[in-house]
């Protein structure tokens, strides 16, 4: 089936640094998506992706729709306490309505 | 995570008992997927439906496990015989139209399911 390998598994970074991850995956997508999980809650869309080589923002939040419709990056400018959390990438193929999940990043903000 | 409401928040059953999880969509929306998260895993897909139809359950275990999406109140999750592996995290997610056509899928706060 299809995968999303999802990197890295976990990060450590200090207050106002700048975070990437990413999903990469040998199959093609026709959208991204990037969500927050907190301990206890579902995920909450962050940012979603449609067309390749799309780059968009949230706030503090950039991602990309990889040009080869095979992977995409998160970008988090600034990091600051409350980004502390999962973040998911998740994206559909043509045919599937379901989403397919990364494995998470775990990401946490040091003062 | 407004919008989406899931209930119960979490859940308790024995081995051998039934566990139905109930899922209200966002507002407007049509179409209704569960997904299933062990821990320190991410989400995975188990049924889509619409009102009255269920579209897709490739995801869904052959036995025990049953999804519907009446004209009439919430999605419900059916699980019968639980055993020990279901426990696990419960999502319900919504979204106004195909996933595929700009309709991103929101998400409810999950069911935790407990197995004693």
């Amino acid at each position: 089936g299809q995968q999303l390998n999802q990197s890295p598994q976990s990060m450590f970074i200090q207050e106002g640094e700048d975070v990437s991850m990413n999903c990469t995956s040998s199959s093609i997508f026709n959208t991204w998506l990037w969500y927050k999980q907190d301990p206890g809650e579902g995920p909450v869309l962050l940012i979603a992706l449609y067309k390749a080589g799309e780059l968009t923002s949230n706030g503090r939040l950039t991602a990309q729709f990889g040009i080869t419709r095979k992977d995409s990056f998160l970008n988090i400018s600034a990091s600051i306490p409350s980004d502390v959390g999962i973040y998911f990438c998740a994206a559909t193929s043509g045919s599937a309505r379901q989403l397919t999940f990364g494995s998470g990043t775990q990401l946490t903000v040091l003062p | 995570n407004a919008g989406v409401m899931q209930n119960p928040r979490h859940l308790v059953r024995r081995r051998g008992q039934e566990a139905r999880l109930r899922c209200s969509p966002m507002k407007g929306h049509s179409h209704v997927y569960w997904y299933r998260q062990l821990p320190e895993e991410g989400l995975k897909f188990m049924v889509y439906l619409q009102k009255e139809n269920i579209i897709d359950e490739s995801g869904m275990p052959k036995e025990r496990f049953s999804a519907e999406f009446p004209k009439e109140g919430p999605s419900i999750l059916r699980i019968q015989q639980v055993v020990r592996g279901d426990s696990a995290a419960y999502f319900c997610a919504s979204s106004p139209q195909r996933s595929t056509d700009r309709g991103p899928q929101h998400f409810g706060d999950g069911t935790r399911l407990s197995i004693l």
